[in-house]
C-alpha cells in the first residue's frame, strides 16, 4: 500500500458507543493530522502530531482523544459523540509541518452518530 | 484575522466551457497560496501552488496567479472536462506556524457532458 490509508470508511455510531479511527501511511512522513469536514465548511484543524508528539489541539471536546503511538500510526478514540460530531474525518500527513504547504490526504471516515 | 474566501458553489458549466472560481485571502505577512482539489469519494490532494506575488501555479490546465493588490488567487481553466467534478479548496500559509493551513470553505464544481 502506497500514501494514505484511514480505516474504516465508514462508521455509523450511537451516542454511548466508544470506537476508533485509524490512520496509517507510507510515506516516511513525520507530522500527522486530523481534520474534520463538515458540508460548506471550511477544514477544521483537530489536531497535530509532530515525530509522535502532539504539538496541536485545537480546543476539541474531550470525547475525541488522538494516539499516535509512532510517526506512522495515528488514531481517533471516539467516545460519547453528539450528532453534530457527524462529518467526515480526514487523516493527512507531511514531512514535517507545512513549509511548503503540502498535505497528503487519506480518503477519509465518514462519520454519523445516532 | 487570516481567513480565505471562495465563491459559493455549486458551479455547473458544460464540458469545454472556460472555468474561474474566485478566491480572496485576508492575512497578515507574506502567506503562500495553494487550491486543493477533492474527488468524489477520495481525499484531498495539492492541485497547485503559488509562494510569492506575481507567481503563477499551474497543474492538469488549471492555473492561478498570486495577485498581491486585489489579495486573489483564482483559479482557472480554459476548458473543462466531466473529469474535473470535484470540490475545489483555496488555503494559504503564513509560514510562522508550521502546522496551520488556513482553508476556504471549498468550491463544488459540476460540469455536465
Amino acid at each position: 500500500e502506497t500514501g494514505v490509508t484511514q480505516t474504516p470508511r465508514h462508521l455509523v455510531m450511537g451516542m454511548t458507543n466508544k470506537k476508533s479511527l485509524k490512520c496509517e501511511q507510507h510515506l516516511g512522513h513525520n507530522a500527522m493530522y486530523w481534520y474534520k469536514q463538515s458540508a460548506k465548511k471550511p477544514l477544521e484543524l483537530m489536531f497535530v502530531y509532530n515525530f509522535k508528539e502532539q504539538t496541536e489541539n485545537n480546543s476539541v471536546p474531550s470525547r475525541f482523544s488522538p494516539e499516535c503511538p509512532n510517526s506512522s500510526h495515528l488514531f481517533l478514540h471516539l467516545h460519547t459523540l453528539q450528532p453534530e460530531d457527524s462529518a467526515l474525518y480526514l487523516c493527512a500527513s507531511s514531512p514535517v509541518g507545512v513549509e511548503n504547504g503540502e498535505l497528503f490526504f487519506g480518503e477519509g471516515s465518514r462519520l454519523t452518530v445516532l | 484575522g487570516n481567513s480565505v474566501t471562495q465563491m459559493e458553489g455549486p458551479v455547473t458549466l458544460s464540458e469545454e466551457a472556460f472555468l474561474t472560481i474566485n478566491c480572496t485571502y485576508t492575512a497578515t505577512g507574506y502567506p503562500s497560496l495553494f487550491w486543493y482539489v477533492q474527488y468524489p469519494g477520495e481525499g484531498l490532494q495539492l492541485l497547485l501552488k503559488a509562494t510569492k506575488a506575481d507567481d503563477k501555479g499551474s497543474n492538469k490546465g488549471f492555473e492561478a496567479t498570486y495577485r498581491k493588490e486585489t489579495t486573489s488567487f483564482h483559479l482557472e481553466k480554459g476548458s473543462v472536462q466531466v473529469s474535473d467534478s470535484a470540490v475545489y479548496f483555496c488555503a494559504l500559509t503564513l509560514g510562522d506556524s508550521n502546522y496551520q493551513l488556513i482553508w476556504g470553505a471549498g468550491t463544488k464544481l459540476i460540469i455536465k457532458p
